[in-house]
């Protein structure tokens, strides 16, 4: 069974510049959840998508935004890039919530950003 | 949110049984604890999750106390590959569905 995947692996942009990153669940996962890393730091918790819809988001500004397809893959969007924004961003599926046990999370093995 | 206090860093002896303490003094009752570990900037990696009972699968145990206070995640028989930084989670109890990760245990498997 596959894993949880993202592309691109490493992404690098300048200032001021949109970012997309992709991310495409474990198969049957209807929730994606998105995290920032920081480099030295901790995960800190950016979105959750569930059925199509934004339930929470994290301490982040709007210009980090997503979405999530149909398909249950998502997108992460970060407009306005700045310097701070580099970090290793990851993408996380689980099964449908509702019920705790089903909510284990499975994280892909991330994009690195690079803003310069 | 409950929170999780690790200590930073430790080592273990290869072959060795490596037992990572995390208190939780601030659980709820119906919050689960859960077990990740990252390697060098991969994806963090689920190794196990509980509740009340002790917990057991082929990658480790989980044991946690009776007042729920604490946790120990053990690796019976740590190896080179086992050296990683291992989160110990408490998952809110619902609605929001977010792991709040802490700093973790950097563990050092050493030959």
């Amino acid at each position: 069974e596959a894993g949880v995947t993202q592309s691109p692996t490493h992404l690098i942009k300048t200032r001021g510049q949109q970012a997309t990153l992709r991310c495409s669940p474990i198969s049957g996962h209807t929730s994606v959840y998105w995290y920032q890393q920081a480099l030295g730091l901790g995960l800190q918790f950016l979105l959750w998508y569930d059925e199509g819809e934004e339930r929470n988001r994290g301490n982040f500004p709007p210009r980090f935004s997503g979405r999530q397809f149909p398909n249950y893959s998502s997108e992460l969007n970060v407009n306005a890039l700045e310097l701070e924004d580099s970090a290793l961003y990851l993408c996380a599926s689980s099964l449908a919530g509702g019920s705790l046990n089903q909510e284990t999370q499975y994280f892909g093995p991330g994009t690195r950003l690079l803003v310069l | 949110d409950a929170k999780t206090t690790q200590p930073p860093s430790m080592d273990c002896a290869e072959g060795r049984a490596a037992n990572l303490p995390c208190n939780h003094s601030t659980i709820s009752g119906n919050e689960y604890v859960y077990w990740y570990r990252q390697i060098h900037s991969q994806g963090p990696q689920y190794i196990i999750h509980g509740l009340k009972n002790n917990e057991t699968n082929e990658m480790a145990s989980l044991i946690i106390t009776e007042d729920r206070k604490s946790s120990t995640l053990i690796l019976p028989h740590a190896t080179l590959r086992d050296t990683a930084v291992y989160y110990c989670i408490v998952r809110t109890s619902s609605g929001t569905y977010k792991y709040i990760f802490g700093t973790g245990t950097r563990l050092k498997v050493l030959a």
